[in-house]
């Protein structure tokens, strides 16, 4: 099955700074990769997604990229602001997601 | 568009009572709900698809006689924790998607504490 590794666990920025939190992931037939954004005590919020088709995707302040050759694909987020600070997940799959281990993005005004 | 809503958002209950959750997707069909288990500072643990009209698959390690799932239509799945103890005290989240898409709609949460 698919299992997938987000790094780091913790990412402390400073506001305006860029955040990159990267994961990967194993099964190659995986076509589908969203990031979640969770605050406390609430549910996972889709913040971008893409598809194997795509290398690159971006939404205003945020993008994320993929290589499926290396089975890589990353967040970005620029002009970061203190509204960011929350936990991200990755995930990867082709009907069953499997979650990343979570990274808390801290961004210090 | 794509709103998913739990019932309750918190529940107390005593040891050994059961328990039941509610998933609805508010403005869309959906084919697929997935039940999840989240305990503090950690990452999103699948217990359970349901497919509509079907019974679920459990993931391995998740007891489907204790914790019963159950997805009468299109937008509307439930949870049920059926004699709960302390151990089962964790939050509870749903997703709702539909055929045509991969994507996962969450839902905004359920807090079960067990005394």
């Amino acid at each position: 099955g698919e299992n997938v590794e987000q790094h780091p666990s913790t990412l402390s920025v400073q506001e305006g700074d860029s955040a990159v939190i990267k994961c990967t992931y194993s099964d190659s037939a995986s076509n589908y990769f969203p990031w979640y954004k969770q605050e406390l005590g609430k549910g996972p919020q889709l913040i971008i997604d893409i598809r194997s088709n795509v290398g690159e995707k971006k939404d205003q302040r945020i993008a994320v990229t993929l290589n499926k050759t290396a089975k890589h694909f990353s967040l970005h987020i620029t002009e970061t602001q203190p509204e960011d600070s929350a936990v991200y997940f990755c995930a990867a799959g082709l009907g069953d997601m499997r979650f990343g281990a979570g990274t808390r993005l801290t961004v210090k005004p | 568009g794509a709103v998913v809503s739990q019932h309750p958002s918190r529940v107390i209950c005593k040891s050994g009572t059961s328990v039941k959750i509610e998933c609805r997707s508010l403005d869309f069909q959906a084919t697929t709900m997935f039940w999840y288990r989240q305990f503090p500072k950690q990452s999103l643990m699948l217990m359970a698809t349901s497919n509509e009209g079907s019974k679920a698959t459990y993931e391995q390690g998740v007891e489907k006689d204790k914790f019963l799932i159950n997805h009468a239509s299109l937008t509307l799945s439930t949870l049920t924790v059926t004699s709960a103890h302390p151990e089962d005290s964790s939050f509870y989240i749903c997703s709702a998607t539909t055929v045509a898409k991969q994507t996962q709609y969450f839902g905004p949460g359920t807090r079960l504490l067990v005394l």
